[in-house]
């Protein structure tokens, strides 16, 4: 069975300091994997996803994430971070499964900036 | 540029109540789906459409039935609410495509809010 782990509920950091939030996954199957912004009050939107080619993948609002196959992780970074950042992050993996697109998320990190 | 819609968007039920939450999109997306927030669990699927006129269950779907008549509304029922049910529910939408479909995005509702007392 398909899983994700995002280890980390909370994460607290600085205003122009650099994140890291990781994504871990396991899976039997070629897997599609995306993050996922929440802001406060809303709905899930997408940051960025990986298909296939570079492992790198670059997103919305200056985020990037890069595919390790091997290590099986996603994780999601940010060379410097602003108060607007401030948000929960959904990792999810998705794959084909009796004719729909299955999705599983990891249980989210929020990300807490101080300024 | 609606996208997806969630009515209400804040509920306050008894227990042993019903209601209906509605989701309309506007994408002609495929797929709809209910999923349900919890503290510290992440979103869970409770039941899912793959297209008009047919519905699935999803990972936590006791409680709840759904029903899709038109392809763009995809409406949620709880028909005696319990306080186990108390949550905040999000409608989404994705387009089934051919080649790389499971890759497609999906698109949430900004949630309803629903609290059993």
């Amino acid at each position: 069975a398909q899983s994700v782990t995002q280890l980390d509920s909370q994460v607290p950091v600085f205003e122009e300091a650099p994140v890291e939030l990781r994504c871990n996954y396991s899976s039997s199957v070629s897997v599609y994997l995306f993050w996922y912004v929440q802001y406060p009050n809303q709905g899930l939107q997408l940051l960025l996803k990986y298909l296939s080619g570079s492992t790198l993948v670059k997103g919305i609002n200056g985020f990037e994430a890069e595919f390790n196959k091997s290590q099986t992780s996603f994780h999601l970074r940010k060379p410097s971070v602003h108060i607007s950042d401030t948000a929960e992050y959904f990792c999810a993996v998705s794959f084909p499964s009796g004719g729909y697109q299955k999705v599983t998320f990891g249980t989210g990190t929020k990300l807490q900036v101080i300024p | 540029n609606a996208g997806v819609t969630q009515t209400p968007k804040f509920r306050v039920l008894k227990t042993g109540q019903s209601m209906t939450l509605l989701c309309a999109q506007d994408m002609n997306h495929e797929y709809m789906y209910w999923y349900r927030q919890d503290p510290g669990m992440g979103l869970r699927l409770i039941h899912y459409s793959v297209g008009e006129g047919t519905t699935a269950k999803g990972e936590v779907p006791d409680g709840y039935n759904v029903s899709r008549l038109k392809k763009q509304n995809f409406l949620l029922g709880l028909e005696s609410a319990a306080p186990s049910q108390t949550s905040v529910y999000f409608c989404a939408s994705s387009q089934h495509g051919t080649g790389k479909w499971s890759g497609n995005t999906i698109y949430f509702g900004e949630g309803s809010w629903l609290t059993v007392v």
